[in-house]
């Protein structure tokens, strides 16, 4: 069982760049969660996802990003035009759809704005 | 929305004494209350949970209580050991599967 897997687990852009983040949920997980947690602080829900459906983006900002789990391969977390206050580790969870309380977390992505 | 209190933030034992963590929440409807460990630069790991229809639960040196009227619940660690510090999250959850973070408390467990 490999885990929850993301990648990158660094990456660096640059102002007004776009960040791409993968999530590959555990075997068996069809729910995905995303979450950022910024340095010394706690993790911030951004957005709930299950196959090819948005479920919950109440914690997303508005504005320049956005999340898909297709059908077929990862789901993907995008920032476009990224700004320095959008450093952070951004982390994702799954879980599975009869046991959809639990969720297991990746290693996280650190992304840096230079 | 939901909103979660942890205290403390920072939290220092001696090796072999208890620490307990607290949190309080504010949505009555929140049904699970799961707890994170993450160490440095790690991901964060669930270590013990507790759903609203348990007062108590307990893995060996870890236990959580739960009291539903009050919405407070609490992390319980005994014998700490050094390799228990971490940052150590609560979190409430409910229907929406989403989960709600306290903003982590800072254990550090001196040998």
């Amino acid at each position: 069982n490999a885990g929850v897997m993301q990648n990158p687990r660094h990456l660096v852009r640059r102002r007004g760049q776009e960040a791409r983040l993968r999530c590959s949920p555990m075997k068996g997980h069809s729910h995905v969660y995303w979450y950022r947690q910024l340095p010394e602080e706690g993790l911030k829900f951004m957005v709930y996802l299950q196959k090819e459906n948005i479920i919950d983006e109440s914690g997303m900002p508005k504005e320049r990003f956005s999340a898909e789990f297709p059908k077929e391969g990862p789901s993907i977390l995008r920032i476009q035009q990224v700004v320095r206050g959008d450093s952070a580790a951004y982390f994702c969870a799954s879980s599975s759809a009869n046991r959809g309380y639990e969720q297991y977390f990746g290693p996280g992505t650190r992304l840096t704005v230079t | 929305g939901e909103n979660v209190e942890q205290h403390p933030s920072t939290l220092s034992v001696q090796e072999g004494d208890s620490a307990v963590i607290k949190c309080t929440y504010s949505d009555s409807a929140s049904n699970y209350f799961p707890w994170y460990k993450q160490e440095l630069g790690k991901r964060p790991q669930l270590i013990i949970d507790i759903r609203s229809n348990v007062g108590e639960k307990k893995d060996q040196r870890i236990a959580v209580t739960l009291n539903k009227t009050a919405k407070h619940f609490s992390l319980h660690i005994t014998e700490t050991q050094p390799e228990d510090s971490a940052v150590y999250f609560c979190a409430a959850g409910g229907n929406g599967n989403q989960f709600y973070f306290g903003t982590g408390t800072s254990l550090t467990v001196i040998p």
